[in-house]
């Protein structure tokens, strides 16, 4: 069976860094887009952006270039969403989403979400 | 960047009746060297993630019921939900996988009459 399992929900303070994870099973993990999206409290999609973990292509949406990374380590079949600095407004559920070679950054398949607060 | 746009933002319908939701791209969606559209629909109930029903604009996806349809070319299309069951209250999204952003509409929101 092909899934995607996120990370458990995060508590943060501003400033802080943090990393929250994707881990895909039961596909060729190397083979597929993985793709990020944001979505707010109460509001819709937001796409963020994707990586090709073959060889760690990254895509970035112009409203999340450089504040947030994306990653990949094929040895364990896992994708990563990075920030350094968080701050109040990334509070949000951060979804990860597979999809094959020649639809980049549609989303075939979702994980759970990551469910992320940033308060002080 | 290609916007996205939905209509209507919420719609009422009976139970066994047809539910049409329109997503329109500022640009076209429709590359021309493989004559597909890059357009998805999405469906997302409460407390869930998304699930993919269509893509291609009209390709079903597996396993979702034949009452869900997706249409139209270029910049204009159309969800249709031919039969609305109870499970089909959620909100559905369209997504252009065209280009960067590859962004969503803004969400069209299916409730029972």
């Amino acid at each position: 069976e092909v899934q995607l399992v996120q990370s458990g929900a995060e508590v943060k303070k501003p400033g802080e860094s943090l990393k929250i994870s994707c881990k895909g099973s039961g596909y060729s993990f190397t083979n597929y887009w993985i793709g990020w999206v944001r979505q707010m409290p109460g509001k819709g999609l937001e796409w963020m952006g994707v990586i090709y973990p073959d060889d760690s292509r990254t895509t970035y949406s112009p409203s999340f270039q450089g504040q947030v990374t994306f990653s990949a380590d094929k040895s364990v079949s896992t994708a990563y969403l990075q920030w350094s600095t968080l701050k109040s407004s990334d509070t949000a559920m951060y979804y990860c989403a597979i999809s094959e070679k020649e639809a980049a950054g549609r989303g075939d398949l979702w994980g759970q979400g990551t469910l992320v607060t940033v308060s002080s | 960047d290609i916007v996205m746009t939905q209509s209507p933002d919420s719609l009422a319908v009976s139970l066994g009746e047809r539910a049409t939701i329109n997503c329109k791209s500022s640009q076209s969606v429709l590359y021309s060297s493989n004559n597909k559209n890059y357009l998805a629909w999405y469906q997302q109930k409460p407390g869930q993630p998304p699930k993919l029903l269509i893509y291609w604009a009209s390709t079903r996806e597996s396993g979702v019921p034949d009452r869900f349809s997706g249409s139209g070319s270029g910049t204009d299309f159309t969800l249709t939900i031919s039969s609305l069951q109870a499970e089909d209250v959620a909100v559905y999204y369209c997504q252009q996988y065209y280009s960067t952003p590859k962004d969503f509409g803004p969400g069209t929101r299916v409730d029972i009459k």
